[in-house]
């Protein structure tokens, strides 16, 4: 079983639409998670952070963590075309030397 | 501007010539690192460096090497490049302390092997 697992997509979706992006994970002792978003060819940029279980807001963002069941989400609500973009899961366990383990990634389209 | 840099964006070059990619960031971070993403396997860490002259393997360091010379930069080097090599590779940097996992990325650097 690999430690971090996400579904690939791609995912297409109209504008306005609410957008779920999930991650499963195997590793227990991971504490910190993250998503990315990745435009074509740019840079990985964070865009929620999450430390341990609960969830987390930012504008249109919402950042769920259950750590009972190692599952995370990514909400995004009122998609924009310009949300479109590859989003990765990404998470760390303390005393890992800062050592972060990606999903995959997620290919969103967000049609106008 | 707080930002990580690489040079070059993009390279093409035969298998067995000596290349180094470079990164620099201009934001005191301890922490830097190098991944390399590949379709289907995603981001995966090639070395990672704590401060200045520590450095250590992280998931897939065959055929790399690195320095940390310098607090700011953080080459690194193909001695004989492969095509197995052939991937875009990303560097990172973050403060060690606080939200120490929030790494900031650069903009990658295609690289072909031939």
């Amino acid at each position: 079983q690999k430690e971090v697992e996400q579904d690939p997509g791609p995912l297409s979706v109209p504008e306005g639409a609410i957008v779920s992006l999930n991650c499963t994970y195997s590793n227990s002792a991971f504490q910190y998670f993250m998503w990315y978003r990745q435009y074509s060819r740019k840079g990985p940029e964070l865009l929620m952070y999450t430390y341990s279980s609960g969830n987390k807001e930012d504008g249109r963002f919402t950042a769920q963590v259950d750590k009972s069941s190692k599952y995370i989400s990514l909400f995004i609500r009122d998609s924009q075309p310009s949300d479109s973009a590859t989003y990765l899961c990404a998470m760390s366990a303390r005393g890992s030397n800062y050592k972060l383990t990606f999903g995959k990634g997620t290919l969103l389209t967000v049609n106008p | 501007e707080a930002q990580v840099t690489q040079n070059p964006r993009y390279l093409i070059t035969v298998t067995g010539k000596k290349l180094t990619v470079t990164c620099s960031q201009n934001m005191n971070h301890e922490y830097m690192s190098w991944y390399r993403q590949d379709p289907g396997l995603g981001l995966r860490q090639i070395y990672y460096s704590m401060n200045v002259e520590v450095t250590d393997k992280g998931d897939v360091p065959e055929g790399y090497k690195v320095s940390r010379k310098e607090k700011r930069n953080f080459p690194l080097i193909l001695e004989s490049p492969s095509p197995n090599q052939t991937s875009l590779y990303f560097c990172a940097s973050s403060f060690i302390g606080g939200r120490q996992e929030t790494q900031y990325f650069g903009p990658g650097t295609r690289l072909l092997v031939l």
